[in-house]
């Protein structure tokens, strides 16, 4: 067990809904990715958040948007579903993020699986 | 450009057989590497940092920066280490950057 919660583990809706995939860091960190995998694109940076401030952005559709609370913990959100949404979201935690600490490591939860019908 | 490749989707062994699973990359400036492995489409796990060039459940890996490779062995492949393994670079932001996963099989 890494430390990393997701909810929910499932998740099955149709087109054109919009979802919330929620996650909880590790206890201490600050930093939250979040990272989508699938089957014809592998996993793909999707948005980082430090803090309460977003901090990078990767492949995010503007569909999908993020943010962190003062708890830190993260809620993705994805509007507008397309079949191709059909993913395991990941989110990772790490201490601080950046390279500024070569120790600084991303620890995962074990994901949402959203099934777009 | 930062790229990650992993040249074999699937590699497929006899339990006991050595084990070597390729990857390449390419960043330009101090490479942070990591390897990852899933089971089953669960959780990515950290298996190795190159930093801390530790040894978990049998697997090593070696930096090469002359070759840009990051390539992880392990000398005696257990059933148990049937998974997908992904190599993964430290990217600008602190974002892993991943491959495209190679799918280990160990035969009994």
């Amino acid at each position: 067990d890494s430390g990393v919660t997701q909810t929910p583990k499932h998740l099955i809706t149709a087109t054109g809904q919009r979802v919330t995939l929620r996650c909880s860091p590790r206890s201490g960190d600050l930093s939250v990715y979040w990272y989508q995998q699938s089957l014809d694109q592998g996993l793909q940076f999707l948005i980082q958040y430090y803090n309460g401030e977003e901090r990078a952005k990767g492949n995010i559709l503007e569909r999908f948007s993020a943010q962190q609370f003062p708890d830190l913990h993260s809620e993705l959100n994805l509007s507008s579903l397309e079949l191709g949404d059909s993913a395991l979201y990941f989110c990772a935690s790490s201490v601080v993020g950046g390279r500024a600490l070569s120790t600084d490591t991303q620890y995962f939860g074990p994901g949402t699986r959203l099934t777009v019908l | 450009a930062q790229r990650v490749t992993q040249p074999e989707k699937l590699l497929s062994v006899f339990k006991g057989a050595p084990v070597e699973l390729k990857c390449n990359y390419s960043y330009s400036g101090s490479p942070e590497l990591f390897w990852y492995v899933q089971y089953s489409r669960q959780r990515l796990q950290l298996l190795l940092r190159h930093i801390s060039r530790e040894s978990i459940k049998g697997f090593t890996a070696d930096l090469n920066k002359g070759e840009t490779s990051f390539h992880l062995k392990k000398p005696f492949a257990q059933e148990e280490d049937s998974a997908m393994y992904y190599c993964a670079l430290k990217g600008q932001g602190g974002k892993l950057i991943f491959g495209q996963g190679t799918e280990l099989s160990v035969k009994p």
